[in-house]
């Protein structure tokens, strides 16, 4: 059964700190790795990783991918009180059906 | 705008009748999905639908049922089997069939008691 782990499960900081999202997996036939961010309503689309090693980068946010010991991580520097939200990990797998498996997400909380 | 639309936001039933909850997209994608979500759990997959007239069962399809009738639309019932149907669902959708990000709903809370 695929499954993708994600750590921690919550965390609090205060404004301006970094913070480091993780996310483990452990699928049959790894396609790519997505994250996505979720304020009580749809998820938005952060990044899609497929290569190892090659960072992703979109202002503040950051991502990267080693598939060798199978897990990602999501950096947020400076972080805001709108960066509050759940941070969910999925993984698309499989041959000619291919499946996205979602983590538990991680909750983060920014406080000012 | 393109996107996907689900409707209604909230929906409040009384146990033992079954509901269906609306999904249209207007991005000319094929692949279609349902999820569930429950408080301080991922993303579930119910059913998926890659094509027209065609969809596959996901992790936790018992108690639901879908119909894929046109490209645009993938309504999802939630019937009287489903044996905790309390749940926050959404809708999503990628093009073609393979490796693609996923767009999504804002989703539907349902209520049942």
């Amino acid at each position: 059964e695929d499954k993708v782990v994600q750590s921690p499960l919550s965390l609090v900081v205060h404004e301006g700190d970094t913070v480091t999202l993780n996310c483990s997996y452990e699928v049959t036939n790894f396609r790519s790795l997505l994250w996505y961010k979720q304020e009580k309503k749809a998820p938005t689309f952060l990044f899609m990783l497929t290569s190892s090693g090659i960072e992703k980068k979109s202002g503040r946010l950051s991502s990267i991918l080693d598939k060798k010991e199978l897990f990602s991580i999501l950096n947020i520097t400076a972080t805001q009180t709108g960066d509050s939200a759940v941070y969910l990990c999925a993984v698309w797998s499989g041959g000619s059906n291919y499946k996205l498996t979602f983590g538990k997400g991680t909750l983060l909380t920014v406080n000012p | 705008d393109g996107g996907i639309t689900q409707s209604p936001k909230y929906l409040f039933r009384k146990e033992g009748q079954n509901v269906t909850l609306s999904c249209e997209q207007n991005l000319n994608h094929d692949a279609m999905y349902w999820y569930r979500q429950d408080p301080g759990q991922g993303l579930r997959l119910i059913y998926y639908s890659q094509i027209v007239n065609d969809f596959q069962k996901g992790d936790i399809a018992e108690g639901y049922s879908v119909s894929r009738e046109k490209k645009e639309s993938f309504p999802l019932t939630v019937t009287s089997a489903q044996k905790n149907p309390t749940a926050f669902y959404l809708c999503a959708s990628n093009r073609g069939s393979g490796v693609y990000e996923q767009y999504f709903g804002p989703g539907t809370r349902l209520t049942v008691t």
